[in-house]
């Protein structure tokens, strides 16, 4: 886990409904991340954050928010305008600014029901 | 943009054997790379990384190759063990992209008893 923990582990979703992704980090790790992995697919980055509050969109934002507010958390929020959140969601960290390996939480997986 | 490839979405070997899996990288400006492992329902986890100013880097049965030439990055494992059964993922850096990572698609490698 490496000191980023995910939660909850299994969320649920009713169609219409915000849901929120808890990622928090004991690393002091300056930059966090939130992907995005379906099944037999890659990692897609919706927002990252290098510093708090401040945060940048990634590749697939719509639909998603986040907010930066302490250096140790970067929550996710999945709207009611993604038309197709279920996926597997995973929070990742970064020592700043050299290039350096990302440590990933364990992922949340969520299903719209 | 830009994105890390991988050559087989799905690679199987008999255990004890040793494998090889590959990547291709478009950006030759990437001076950056990781190998991760992500177990089915768990986050990636760090396996290896090299940086471009080197060609070869050893770990524990472990090995990556890096050949700027082609830009091409492979991942040996030796004496493959049910335990590496996983999907591997490459990922880059690309110098001013802010630290972000550019994974690949990844491999599924299956190991026979």
């Amino acid at each position: 886990d490496g000191g980023i923990t995910q939660s909850p582990k299994y969320l649920f979703r009713k169609e219409g409904q915000n849901v929120t992704l808890s990622c928090e980090q004991n690393l002091n790790h300056d930059a966090m991340y939130w992907y995005r992995q379906d099944p037999g697919q890659g990692l897609r980055l919706i927002y990252y954050s290098q510093i708090v509050n401040d945060f940048q969109k990634g590749d697939i934002a719509e639909g998603y928010s986040v907010s930066r507010e302490k250096k140790e958390s970067f929550p996710l929020t999945v709207t009611s305008a993604q038309k197709n959140p279920t996926a597997f969601y995973l929070c990742a960290t970064q020592r700043q600014p050299l290039a350096t390996e990302a440590f990933f939480g364990q992922g949340t997986r969520l299903t719209v029901v | 943009g830009e994105s890390v490839g991988l050559h087989l979405p799905t690679l199987s070997v008999q255990e004890g054997d040793n494998s090889i899996i590959n990547c291709a990288y478009s950006n030759s400006a990437s001076d950056y790379f990781i190998w991760y492992k992500q177990e089915s329902g768990k986050g990636p986890q760090f396996i290896i990384d090299i940086r471009s100013n080197m060609d070869k880097r050893q770990g524990q049965r472990v090995t990556v190759l890096l050949n700027k030439t082609v830009k091409h990055l492979s991942l040996q494992i030796a004496a493959t063990q049910p335990g590496d059964s996983a999907v591997y993922f490459c990922a880059e850096n690309i110098p001013g992209n802010t630290g972000k990572l550019i994974f690949g698609q990844g491999t599924t490698l299956q190991v026979k008893p």
